[in-house]
């Protein structure tokens, strides 16, 4: 997971709270993405960033909003959590084919 | 729609044996596909890929076949070891589609000592 950092690794939030879980890069990719991972459910794509400025939404974008200020930080806010937002997150950014994934927030919404 | 396909949730095999984890795919835009491993608590990990001009790539322990008539690929892990056991990704992209990945399910391997 060099290269691509996340904070915070857990969190617990209570139904309504927001939060704002945090990317950073340091290999100058230009693509970003937010996933959320569950059981039984592989890996979602909640939105992506082709170039710093630009932000799309992906499979699950409901409930998320995104911000991509500059290049190195992608970051992903819940503005009112639900449980059904539990569930391991992760941030990826794109070499030319593969994927590079960080070590993922653990966020559990009661 | 699933696009891409893992079939087995699971896999179990004996330390030493060969692991085969299979994958299905139906866009036949897809031209690059890729196999990733995840243990508990971490991110995914990038592990082999192919591309689709070629039919096999081989890195070590690790052989991916590709099959674009069935649209079919498999990843062989010979010989398997307890450290192997993880959760195994399929992925797929193609150019038009700003090489997004598609993902798989993911088959749980268990290689027992």
């Amino acid at each position: 997971n060099a290269g691509v950092t996340q904070t915070p690794k857990f969190q617990v939030l209570k139904t309504g709270q927001s939060m704002t879980l945090q990317c950073a890069q340091d290999m100058n990719h230009n693509s970003m993405y937010w996933y959320r991972q569950d059981p039984g459910m592989g890996l979602r794509l909640i939105y992506y960033s082709a170039s710093e400025g630009t932000t799309d939404k992906g499979e699950v974008p409901n409930g998320y909003n995104v911000s991509r200020l500059n290049k190195r930080e992608f970051s992903l806010r819940l503005e009112s959590a639900a449980p059904s937002q539990t569930s391991v997150y992760f941030c990826a950014i794109q070499g030319f084919y593969e994927q590079y994934f960080g070590p993922g927030t653990r966020l559990t919404v009661t | 729609d699933q696009q891409v396909k893992q079939n087995s949730p699971s896999l179990s095999v004996q330390e030493g044996r060969i692991s085969i984890l299979n994958c299905d795919y139906t866009n036949s835009m897809f031209d690059y596909f890729l196999w990733y491993k995840k243990y508990p608590a971490e991110g995914p990990t990038f592990l082999i890929s192919i591309s689709s001009i070629k039919d096999k790539n081989e890195d070590g322990r690790f052989t991916v076949f590709l099959n674009k008539s069935a649209k079919h690929l498999s990843l062989h892990i010979v010989p398997s070891q307890p450290g192997d056991s993880a959760v195994y990704f399929c992925a797929a992209s193609f150019s038009g589609n700003n090489r997004k990945l598609i993902w798989g399910l993911g088959t749980s391997l268990a290689v027992n000592p």
